[in-house]
């Protein structure tokens, strides 16, 4: 298993532009994820998934659409990239009954110029 | 909101010391608490969950909820032991809608 994979690894925007960030896992999970992570401040959820058709937004959904066709993927849609979005962007997967742990892809280091 | 705080953005000890990762949590209810961490080049992944209360290379943590503390502990730190260690809360008991602390970056010298 590929586990949770994520595309691209790096990124260069300007300000303005679009773009969409992938994430697929090939574990059959419900549940998916966005994250940010920022220097100091931890990993804040964006949005997330817990199944085919159904999103939702975390803490900082602002600037970010997602969609879930598939139970494989999720991608993250910037609409207008901005400055304030260069950041690390990791995705995550996990089972959605019980407590289970969440697996994390290798990030995704997004620079908006 | 809950929040978590990790007061040590950086720690170091030497091989063989013992090591204390401070974590905090601000919440009133009844959290699922995490260590997750990020070794050098490779992917954040779960260290350990206090429901478990297992022991998960040589480290344990113990939830306090009087001090609303869940600091993770190892009596004999390692090289290997060096990563970037996150605390994480979930409220909802389901360990996906994570809210994590900033992190601490163990280093474990020779």
């Amino acid at each position: 298993n590929a586990g949770v994979t994520q595309t691209p690894k790096f990124q260069v925007l300007k300000t303005g532009q679009s773009m969409t960030l992938q994430c697929a896992q090939d574990m059959n999970h419900e549940y998916m994820s966005w994250y940010r992570q920022d220097p100091g401040m931890g990993l804040r959820l964006i949005h997330y998934s817990v199944g085919a058709g159904i999103t939702d937004q975390g803490e900082v959904p602002n600037g970010y659409n997602v969609s879930r066709s598939t139970t494989e993927d999720f991608p993250l849609r910037l609409l207008s990239a901005a400055p304030s979005q260069t950041s690390v962007y990791f995705c995550a997967s996990s089972e959605l009954a019980g407590v289970n742990e969440q697996y994390f892809g290798p990030g995704t280091r997004l620079t908006v110029t | 909101a809950q929040r978590v705080t990790q007061p040590e953005k950086l720690l170091s000890v030497f091989k063989g010391a013992p090591v204390e990762l401070k974590c905090n949590y601000s919440y009133s209810g009844s959290p699922e608490l995490f260590w997750y961490v990020q070794y050098s080049r490779q992917r954040l992944q779960l260290l350990l969950r206090h429901i478990s209360r297992e022991s998960i290379k040589g480290f344990t943590a113990d939830l306090n909820k009087g001090e609303t503390s869940f600091h993770l502990k190892k009596p004999f730190a390692q090289e290997e032991d060096s990563a970037m260690y996150y605390c994480a809360l979930d409220i909802r008991g389901s360990a996906r809608q994570l809210t994590f602390g900033s992190g601490t970056q163990l280093t474990v010298l020779p």
